[in-house]
Formats: C-alpha cells, sequence, structure tokens
C-alpha cells in the first residue's frame, strides 16, 4: 500500500530557483494539505484543497502556489526560492475536512542556499 | 481562533517510568483533538483522537489522553514507557467554523527514554 508519495526525498536550491513538489495519494481521499516542518514550531498549513479543483491558504502560503491536478495529485511551487524556505515539506490527505485522520508522506527535505 | 501549545519542547523519562505529555488548547468551540507522533525521518501518524463522544481516550501502542474542558487540556499519558516510544509528538486541534478543514499543531515535544 503505497499511501500518500512525495518526491523528491531530498533538493538543494540556490536561491531564486524554482521547483515544484509532488504528492500523491491512492486512497480515494477527498482532501489534501501542505504542511512545512521547522524546529520548534511544529508544522504550519501552507495550502489545502478539500476537492479537485478547490484551493485554499493556510496559515503561510506567501511564495508559494499549489495545483489540484486531480483528485489524487496535489503539487507545491515555489516560484522563486527563498532561504527562509529552508524546511521539510510533508504532504497529507484525508477522507473529509481535518476532522479525520490525516496520512502523511515521508517528507521532502528542502535547502535553499 | 484555534491554537495549541505543547508545555515543554523536550521531556526525558526511564524506561518503565510514566510518560506525560502536556498540551493546552484555545478554541472558540467545541474542538476536535489529537495527537500525532512522528519517528526519525518519518512522516506523522496518528496515536489518538478527541471527538466529544468520552473524555479520556485510547490509542495505539498503550498511549491515552484525557480532554478536560475546564483546564482546556488534552494531555498524553503512557504508564510504563518503552525505548521504541522515542520519538516527536505533536498535539493538534481542528475547530470547525471558518477553520473547517484546518489542522493547527503545537509546536512538538521529543521524548527521550533512558534505559
Amino acid at each position: 500500500n503505497a499511501g500518500v508519495t512525495q518526491t523528491p526525498k531530498f533538493q538543494v536550491l540556490k536561491t531564486g530557483q524554482s521547483m515544484t513538489l509532488q504528492c500523491a495519494q491512492d486512497m480515494n481521499h477527498n482532501s489534501m494539505y501542505w504542511y512545512r516542518q521547522d524546529p520548534g514550531m511544529g508544522l504550519r498549513l501552507i495550502y489545502y484543497s478539500a476537492s479537485e479543483g478547490t484551493t485554499e491558504k493556510g496559515e503561510v502560503p506567501n511564495g508559494y502556489n499549489v495545483s489540484r491536478l486531480n483528485k489524487r495529485e496535489f503539487s507545491l511551487r515555489l516560484e522563486s526560492a527563498a532561504p527562509s524556505q529552508t524546511s521539510v515539506y510533508f504532504c497529507a490527505s484525508s477522507v473529509g475536512q481535518g476532522r479525520e485522520k490525516l496520512f502523511f508522506g515521508s517528507g521532502t527535505q528542502l535547502s535553499v542556499l | 481562533a484555534q491554537s495549541v501549545t505543547q508545555l515543554g519542547s523536550h521531556v526525558s523519562v526511564s524506561e518503565g517510568a510514566l510518560v506525560l505529555l502536556r498540551c493546552n488548547y484555545s478554541s472558540s468551540v467545541p474542538p476536535y483533538l489529537f495527537w500525532y507522533v512522528q519517528y526519525p525521518n518519518q512522516g506523522l501518524q496518528l496515536l489518538l483522537k478527541y471527538t466529544s463522544a468520552a473524555t479520556l481516550v485510547k490509542g495505539i501502542n498503550g498511549f491515552e489522553a484525557e480532554f478536560k474542558k475546564s483546564e482546556t487540556s488534552f494531555h498524553l499519558t503512557k504508564p510504563s514507557a518503552h525505548m521504541s516510544d522515542a520519538a516527536e509528538y505533536f498535539c493538534a486541534v481542528n475547530a470547525g467554523g471558518t477553520s473547517y478543514g484546518k489542522l493547527t499543531f503545537g509546536q512538538g515535544t521529543i521524548l527521550t527514554v533512558h534505559p
């Protein structure tokens, strides 16, 4: 059972470069989320999508864009990476909206130099 | 608005000792509360969830948590720590309303278990 799959696992960028983090789930979940994890700050919500075609900003959306390509896939794009975006990024999915159990991917460790 | 505060960023216990991880929440409506665990280099896994059905919630691996509305707390406990419990633990809240769909996490507590 794959669950939530994130690619890549590691990435190093230079300031100003762009990249897309990919996320796919095979559990037929409606909701998908992108979080970033920084030491001492827990996980903070960047964007979430309650269903295909809808997205909503979370707590820290600046510098990011998302696409809910279909029910399975939810990508996160950094258009012009900054050192402040160095973090571990987690994608998650759930059947419903937020009050259900979240299933997490294994994370992407991103460093912006 | 919803928020979560975890008291203590690091907790250290001996194997076999009681584990107590503290969580206080703020919510203007009855909340849904969660505890998640993160093992090194992995994503988060759900330990347990409070949904107002019962104030004492039992989870996986012998963990449980008690919802106390008067204290706005949802502390996580385990009677006897195992070496395998060493991980980072996160308390989280979802209060519905305008927060529907958004889960707010605490800062995390790293649990160390000594032999």
